[in-house]
């Protein structure tokens, strides 16, 4: 699976939105952009996945640049418990053994 | 429904001893994958188990680390001769999906922490 790069750490506003950015310049056609976060003191869950177009559900939105070498999560109104590292991973069709590689990740802290 | 779980939720051992660390998939779930996350580390890739498929090992640090999954269901991880550098959160996850598509969500328990004094 192809590599991301995700800034270490971002701030928000609570009831704000918040962009968080992922590159990916050399994902390749079969990559899937998958985003998981970690609560402090909890396993990783499943936030959103995407291959070209743009996504929704309750939790966020995920942003695919047109030429994919970059995505974008978005938390449309962020609480406290948004607080957590945001990992942004690509999973190709026949990735290797199903495991997920995780990066260091993107540790998002919000303001009351 | 019931998620992931795992025991213990904490594991404190002395150093040599071996331990056994336990994970219940979600009912199901024909793929399981262990993970661990050392402090100040991210998390990385231990084993994967997936239906009657020989198990993807390529992630076990070193031969003390060994798992089975009996009946396709539940897992045991165990780590023989504990070190120090093996205290970390060890995760657990299962997957309904075959792991050889790159759509299938995988779902975490909550960990289990293992302190090797």
């Amino acid at each position: 699976d192809a590599k991301t790069t995700q800034p270490n750490s971002m701030e928000s506003n609570e009831e704000e939105p918040v962009h968080l950015p992922c590159n990916h310049s050399t994902i390749s056609g079969t990559d899937y952009i998958h985003w998981y976060r970690q609560l402090p003191s909890q396993g990783p869950e499943y936030v959103i996945h995407g291959l070209t177009s743009n996504v929704n559900n309750r939790m966020a939105s995920l942003a695919i640049a047109e030429d994919r070498k970059s995505s974008t999560l978005i938390l449309h109104r962020a609480t406290l418990r948004d607080a957590a590292v945001y990992y942004c991973i690509l999973r190709g069709f026949y990735n290797q053994g199903g495991k997920l590689i995780f990066g260091q990740g993107t540790e998002l802290s919000v303001k009351p | 429904g019931a998620g992931v779980s795992q025991s213990p939720s904490n594991k404190v051992t002395e150093k040599g001893k071996d331990v056994e660390l336990r994970c219940d998939p979600i009912s199901g779930h024909t793929a399981l994958y262990w993970y661990r996350q050392s402090l100040g580390q991210g998390l990385e890739f231990l084993i994967y188990f997936q239906g009657n498929s020989a198990p993807d090992k390529s992630g076990l640090p070193s031969d003390r680390f060994s798992a089975e999954r009996t009946g396709g269901s539940v897992s045991t991880l165990t780590i023989q001769r504990t070190q120090q550098e093996d205290s970390a959160v060890y995760l657990c996850a299962s997957s309904l999906a075959p792991g050889g598509r790159g759509t299938d969500t995988q779902y975490f328990g909550p960990g289990t922490r293992l302190t090797v004094l």
